[in-house]
């Protein structure tokens, strides 16, 4: 079947602009992730959704990061007022609901590389 | 708070060399233990995971196990190939299902 998809594949934007990242989760998967790679700060934990609800966004690095997820499936990260610091590959990842604090496999998408100039 | 420690690279080994990637981690409760592998200009993807201790993961030849006693798991392969040039990731599952992950090891694989 389908695994996650990530749109765009890549973003280059200026300093001051606000950019909107989108991640399709495995059809069925109720758990979705965000990520953040980069060189000098490895892979980074940025926010997870249970459904809808986001019990766990302590990774997300300031206020001008934000993420929403609708219908239990898409999810959209929003990165506003962009810095050159935010230039990274950003990883969506999703897997089946966790029961019982097990932590399930997680499926990862490709990525988007946004490059802030 | 959980953390994973992982080998500094790169490794660089002749083909059909053994491998070890040393990882150990800091958690509270009993997490879920990952290997993920990142092959050039490709996504993340699971490679082994053991989800409590004594389990071992074991994948495309690779294998790993899950030592509460030594809070380690260590990647090991017996005999490598070019196209296992990759960079390999250790990862922690915590108690919000978050995954922490190590710093990464790159490997290359000489013919």
């Amino acid at each position: 079947g389908a695994g996650v998809s990530q749109s765009p594949s890549n973003k280059v934007t200026e300093k001051g602009k606000d950019v909107e990242l989108r991640c399709d989760p495995i059809s069925g998967h109720t758990a979705l992730y965000w990520y953040r790679q980069s060189l000098g700060q490895g892979l980074e934990f940025l926010i997870y959704f249970q459904g809808n609800s986001a019990p766990d966004k302590s990774g997300l690095p300031s206020d001008r990061f934000s993420a929403e997820r609708t219908g239990g499936s898409v999810s959209t990260l929003t990165i506003q007022r962009t810095q050159q610091e935010d230039s990274a590959v950003y990883l969506c990842a999703s897997s089946l609901e966790v029961l019982g604090g097990y932590t399930d496999t997680q499926y990862f998408g490709p990525g988007t590389r946004l490059t802030v100039l | 708070g959980n953390s994973v420690t992982q080998m500094e690279g790169p490794v660089t080994l002749s083909e059909e060399a053994f491998l070890t990637i040393n990882c150990t981690y800091t958690a509270t409760g009993y997490p879920s233990l990952f290997w993920y592998v990142q092959y050039p200009g490709e996504g993340l993807q699971l490679l082994l995971k053991a989800t409590k201790a004594d389990d071992k993961g074991s994948n495309k030849g690779f294998e790993a196990t899950y030592r509460k006693e030594t809070t380690s798991f260590h990647l090991e392969k017996g005999s490598v190939q070019v196209s296992d040039s990759a960079v390999y990731f250790c990862a922690l599952g915590g108690a919000t299902n978050k995954l922490i992950f190590g710093t990464g090891t790159l490997l290359a694989v000489q013919p």
